[in-house]
């Protein structure tokens, strides 16, 4: 199962860290995935993060924006999104698989971020 | 990356048809790793069919994938009222991950 965070709402310029807490399973040896979807737009892998390894990719749309990053010790990972603009508002999903590069199996239940001043 | 189009977008029919939704890729998904997902409003998205073909755990056997290469397809071959929903395909086959724009299947 994974819980993630509770809706924020934030100015532009702004930063905002999204958490994803996982149970039951290892937590280490899966890859967590942040997917987005902006209002009336499809599903868009933002990066994922591989904790056992430390191993993190990025969709390059995100580099040098965003950062992914696990703490094993509560399995918990988060997702850090920086310089914030209106269309940063969407809802972000963690989902847990083997890989990056997965079928999708598990997802949290979706985080809602406004960017609005 | 590998860019997947899906078509139509926007697919209207009656409870009781059939539905045929289509996934094309910019290049070659060479080991059929292309799956299906459903998506409603206020919920996470559901893993339908990997693997091209292969339905996940508990999907119903109306729903049904197939293709290979760089075009695929995605069958209902009998609506129920619970499946009028945004169908959205992903490739795996590759890093990153890609989804085309999703296929909205609304209510006639």
């Amino acid at each position: 199962q994974l819980v993630q965070s509770a809706t924020e709402v934030k100015k532009p310029g702004s930063s905002v860290k999204v958490s994803c807490k996982a149970s039951g399973g290892d937590f280490s040896n899966y890859a967590i995935n942040w997917v987005r979807q902006a209002p009336g737009e499809g599903l868009e892998w933002m990066g994922g993060i591989i904790p056992v390894f430390g191993t993190v990719m990025y969709a390059q749309k995100f580099q040098g924006r965003v950062a992914i990053t696990a703490d094993e010790s509560t399995s918990t990972a988060y997702m850090e999104l920086n310089s914030l603009k209106s269309g940063d508002t969407a809802i972000y999903f963690c989902t847990r698989a083997p890989y990056m590069a997965s079928p999708y199996r598990h997802w949290g239940q979706g985080t809602l971020v406004t960017v609005s001043s | 990356e590998i860019v997947l189009t899906q078509s139509p977008g926007t697919l209207s029919l009656s409870p009781g048809e059939r539905a045929t939704l289509y996934c094309r890729a910019s290049q070659s998904i060479t080991r059929n790793y292309l799956a299906w997902y459903q998506h409603k409003p206020g919920q996470a998205p559901r893993l339908l069919i990997d693997e091209a073909s292969s339905r996940a755990t508990g999907v119903p056997d109306r729903f049904s994938g197939g293709g290979s290469g760089t075009d695929f397809t995605f069958t209902i071959s009998r609506l129920e009222p619970e499946d009028f929903a945004v169908y959205y395909c992903q490739q795996y086959d590759e890093t990153p991950p890609t989804f085309g724009q999703g296929t909205r299947l609304d209510i006639k």
